[in-house]
């Protein structure tokens, strides 16, 4: 089954504790992006890939870090976790460039982050 | 900077009825744009896309329209259903290619 799966999906965390949400893709897709999705702000940006080694600053892409060594996998790095990146965090692919005609973005189902 | 309205938060509907969800963009002129339904919790799942040149597009029960006049596309779930009830977003590429902007999205509630 095409999917993009993403883990954990709940994470308790505190402040300072570095932490890595993992983003993984089953489509051979090139195009992988980072959204945080907060109440009264909706889905913003933090970071994307448009292929392996090539990464870029999104919307929100302070105190976040990124990688992606392969294709498949493009994990989320949080050095030092503050409680404002407490939020419902989506990873998302695509063929080629963000969402294109012929290839709409596949989401993973979320991970929760509450960092207290 | 580009930017996606969905008007309302939220539209309540009895079972039957048809759902029309607003979108409006300002400051772009994108070659299509997309809708993705998000459920409580989960991640958005794509549902339509309709490019600038096509009026209208259907899938089923739904029916989304495209007036790059307005700048606006409406979104039909006709003879709705309580399973029909989520979040509805819109959305359009950056220009750069490089992200999808997305609306604050509309919450449809349908009661039986």
């Amino acid at each position: 089954e095409a999917q993009v799966t993403q883990n954990p999906r709940y994470l308790i965390t505190v402040t300072g504790k570095k932490l890595t949400v993992t983003c993984s893709q089953n489509m051979n897709h090139e195009y992988m992006s980072w959204y945080r999705q907060d109440p009264g702000l909706g889905l913003r940006q933090i970071y994307y890939s448009m292929n392996v080694e090539v990464t870029d600053k999104g919307d929100v892409p302070e105190g976040y870090k990124v990688s992606r060594k392969e294709k498949r996998n493009f994990p989320l790095i949080l050095e030092s976790p503050s409680p404002n990146q407490t939020s419902l965090y989506f990873c998302a692919s695509s063929f080629g460039q963000a969402s294109s005609y012929n290839s709409p973005l596949h989401f993973g189902n979320g991970t929760r982050l509450t960092v207290t | 900077s580009q930017k996606i309205e969905q008007n309302s938060e939220a539209l309540n509907i009895q079972e039957g009825k048809t759902a029309t969800l607003t979108c409006n963009y300002t400051n772009y002129s994108p070659a299509y744009l997309q809708w993705y339904r998000q459920d409580p919790g989960r991640g958005p799942v794509f549902l339509l896309l309709i490019r600038e040149n096509e009026k209208e597009k259907r899938k089923e029960r739904l029916k989304v329209t495209f007036d790059t006049t307005l700048k606006q596309s409406l979104f039909h779930i006709t003879a709705s259903q309580p399973a029909d009830s989520a979040t509805y977003l819109c959305a359009h590429r950056n220009q750069a290619g490089t992200a999808l902007i997305f609306g604050k999205g509309t919450t449809l509630s349908v009661s039986s």
